[in-house]
């Protein structure tokens, strides 16, 4: 809900502009990203996931790219909508051994008109 | 299809009181998860199950239970409500491991006074 978003940097954007949200992972052993948006009350909902092995993946307005090198993920939004606005958060996990997620504290993207 | 439902969607309890948040998912997924969101934190995963019957410790289960006597549902107990407690609940679900998206209920905003 609202309350998660206290706190969490933000992100304005004007409307029909390109949207880069970063996200900095901890474990160097994880294979496996996945980018979620959270709107007001509501619980994270799937966008895209990347695999170790790519660098770029595209999905419907959105691309994600990896940097294992610096530990880094960004998720790109074109062309953003009123509709996009919501907290962004990315999760890493490590496909073996383990079948637990960690989370980022996220980031709010805010769209003006 | 309803995906993960959640219930009850709020609740207020006393310090001392004990209730159960419900979680049932229709994918058939065996992975199912419980995480609790406080503001600005990235998800923490309290219990997770990888099969009916089989349950096991997250981040933080001090104070919680769960039990997973089906494969649609995995209800998380808290036998003595603290103040500590207060924060929104998610259950989740996927269909393997960690190297599957996890696809979220709409949460449980839970209060201790």
């Amino acid at each position: 809900g609202e309350s998660v978003g206290l706190h969490l940097p933000t992100l304005s954007v004007q409307e029909g502009d390109n949207s880069i949200i970063n996200c900095a992972y901890s474990n160097s052993a994880s294979d496996y990203f996945i980018w979620y948006k959270q709107e007001s009350g509501k619980g994270p909902q799937f966008i895209i996931d990347i695999r170790s092995n790519m660098d770029k993946r595209q999905g419907q307005r959105v691309t994600v790219l990896l940097n294992k090198t610096v530990k880094h993920l960004s998720l790109q939004i074109a062309a953003t909508q009123p509709g996009d606005s919501a907290v962004y958060f990315c999760a890493e996990s490590r496909t073996s051994g383990t079948y637990k997620y960690i989370f980022g504290t996220g980031t709010r993207l805010k769209v003006l008109a | 299809n309803a995906g993960v439902t959640q219930t009850p969607k709020f609740r207020i309890l006393k310090i001392g009181q004990s209730m159960t948040l419900q979680c049932a998912q229709d994918m058939n997924h065996n992975y199912m998860y419980w995480y609790r969101q406080d503001p600005g934190m990235g998800l923490k995963l309290i219990y997770y199950s990888v099969g009916a019957g089989i349950t096991d410790k997250g981040e933080v289960p001090n104070g919680y239970n769960v039990s997973r006597s089906t494969t649609e549902d995995f209800p998380l107990r808290l036998e003595l409500a603290a103040p500590s407690q207060t924060s929104v609940y998610f259950c989740a679900s996927s269909s393997l491991g960690s190297n599957q998206p996890q696809h979220f209920g709409d949460g449980t905003r839970l209060s201790i006074l």
